[in-house]
């Protein structure tokens, strides 16, 4: 069962966009409408951004949205903030009861 | 408010078992499934599984099972992983999450994570 694969790092400038893809197989983000996305700060719990590919939690700003393709999801953070600094999961279902994180993403705001 | 609150840091000899608890509040402890995250030292986040506290059913990835298993008390609204045959590259911090009213994976709750530390 491996890790669904994300780059290992993103970067941009406050205010630019950066898009983290989330690739899995047919198996998984391929088939369920069930990928989430976490972001994740040192020493603190990981935080959901994203749930069922495009939907945000309350709270979460309207800058984070997700999308998907075939075996790809995607997350793309607009109008990059030095807060948005963090490492950044997707999750997806993958089938009985089974579900699986990325490799993880280091967002890094230049 | 909902809240998960885990138990101390541990520190265990090779071999050993673990057992982590998750004491959650703020909302009705068996609607709601709780999955267990790890994230080992450098390294990514870990799903570990998730048990349903209404029936006890679990699931587990191939990995984790034989080794892992998570439990619940409906009576003080806690769940538990207990983690047997520890060895070093178990040392992380591992998190309990509550998976909201989404479909799936829907963490939207998190305990503050318990380091295991896993050393002779």
């Amino acid at each position: 069962q491996s890790a669904l694969t994300q780059p290992p790092s993103a970067s941009g400038s406050p205010g630019q966009s950066v898009t983290i893809s989330c690739t899995g197989s047919s198996s998984d983000v391929g088939t369920y409408n069930y990928v989430s996305w976490y972001q994740h700060r040192p020493g603190k719990a990981p935080k959901l951004m994203i749930y069922e590919v495009n939907k945000r939690p309350s709270g979460v700003p309207d800058r984070f949205s997700g999308s998907k393709s075939g075996n790809t999801a995607s997350l793309t953070v607009s109008g990059l903030q030095a807060e948005d600094e963090a490492d950044y999961y997707c999750i997806s279902y993958r089938g009985s009861s089974l579900y699986v994180f990325g490799t993880g993403t280091k967002v890094t705001v230049l | 408010q909902v809240q998960l609150v885990q138990s101390g840091a541990e520190v265990k000899k090779p071999g050993a078992s673990v057992k982590v608890s998750c004491k959650t509040s703020g909302y009705t402890f068996t609607d709601l499934y709780v999955h267990w995250v790890r994230q080992a030292p450098g390294q990514g986040l870990e799903w570990m599984g998730e048990i349903n506290p209404n029936t006890g059913g679990t699931s587990y990835p191939q990995k984790f099972q034989g080794r892992v298993t998570m439990t619940g008390d409906t009576s003080i609204s806690t769940v538990y992983m207990e983690m047997s045959s520890l060895r070093p590259d178990d040392t992380a911090v591992y998190y309990c999450a509550r998976d909201g009213w989404g479909g799936g994976s829907d963490f939207d709750y998190w305990g503050q994570g318990t380091l295991v530390t896993v050393s002779s």
